[in-house]
C-alpha cells in the first residue's frame, strides 16, 4: 500500500485567487493523478504528473488553470488559479500499484470552497 | 462523460440487511474495483475483479461481474452502520495502461441501526 499526505484538508478562498495542494506520498511512484470531486458527483481525473516532464490533462482541464508541478518521484503539487465559485470541489491525489490489476491509493483530499 | 453508471444513486437499509450495489460500463476493462468513501474524504479501495473473473469475495463483500452485458455488483452482507457511505465503481481508463481510473457516479448508502 501507499500512505499519502494531502494538504490543506480544505480551505476557504476567495474567487480570482489561487491555492496550491500539496501531496506527498512515501514511496517513489512514477505517475501522480490528480482528481476533482465536485460537490454531490463523482471523481474526475484532471491530470497524470510524471515525474521530469509536462503533466498530461484530460479534456476539459488546461494547464493554465491547474497548473502541476512533480519536482521528485513522492512529491507532487496541484495549483488552483483565479477561483471561482465553480470551483468548490474535493481535490484528491491518488497512486497507483499494479499487481493483478489497477489499485489506487488515495490521499484524504483538500476541500476547497470558493467564496 | 463517466465510464461507469452505478445504481441506485441513493441506497437506504437497516442494519443487519444486505446491501446490493449495481454498475454498468462501456467499454472493455482489464479490471473493475469498487471503492468507499466516507463523508467526502479520501477514496479506500475495496476489491478488484478481473475481466475473466465472474465472483470475487472479501469479508462480507461480494463482487459479480457480467463482461457480456458490461456491469458488475457490490453485495454487502450482514451490513453495519459503520458501513454508510458513498460507494464507486471504477474502471481501467484505457482498459491496462497507468493512465488514472474512470470512476462511476456513485451510489450512496446509509445503514440505520
Amino acid at each position: 500500500s501507499a500512505v499519502i499526505s494531502q494538504k490543506p484538508s480544505r480551505d476557504i478562498c476567495q474567487r480570482g485567487t489561487s491555492l496550491t495542494i500539496q501531496c506527498q506520498v512515501d514511496s517513489q511512484v512514477t505517475m501522480m493523478f490528480w482528481y476533482r470531486q465536485q460537490p454531490g458527483q463523482s471523481l474526475t481525473l484532471i491530470a497524470t504528473a510524471n515525474q521530469g516532464s509536462e503533466a498530461t490533462y484530460e479534456s476539459g482541464f488546461v494547464i493554465d488553470k491547474f497548473p502541476i508541478s512533480r519536482p521528485n518521484l513522492t512529491f507532487s503539487t496541484l495549483t488552483v488559479s483565479n477561483m471561482s465559485p465553480e470551483d468548490s470541489s474535493i481535490y484528491l491525489c491518488s497512486v497507483e500499484r499494479r499487481v493483478t490489476g489497477v489499485e489506487a491509493f488515495f490521499g484524504q483530499g483538500t476541500r476547497l470552497t470558493v467564496v | 462523460s463517466q465510464q461507469g453508471e452505478e445504481d441506485p444513486q441513493a441506497l437506504s437499509i437497516q442494519e443487519g440487511e444486505n446491501a446490493t450495489m449495481n454498475c454498468s460500463y462501456k467499454t472493455s476493462i482489464n479490471n473493475l474495483q469498487w471503492y468507499r468513501q466516507n463523508s467526502g474524504r479520501g477514496l479506500v479501495h475495496l476489491i478488484l475483479i478481473r475481466s475473466n473473473e465472474r465472483e470475487k469475495h472479501s469479508g462480507r463483500l461480494r463482487v459479480t461481474l457480467d463482461t457480456s452485458k458490461k456491469s458488475s455488483s457490490l453485495l454487502i452482507t450482514a451490513s453495519r452502520a459503520a458501513d454508510t457511505a458513498s460507494y464507486f465503481c471504477a474502471t481501467d481508463k484505457t482498459g491496462g495502461g497507468a493512465d488514472g481510473l474512470t470512476f462511476g457516479k456513485g451510489t450512496h448508502l446509509i445503514i440505520q441501526p
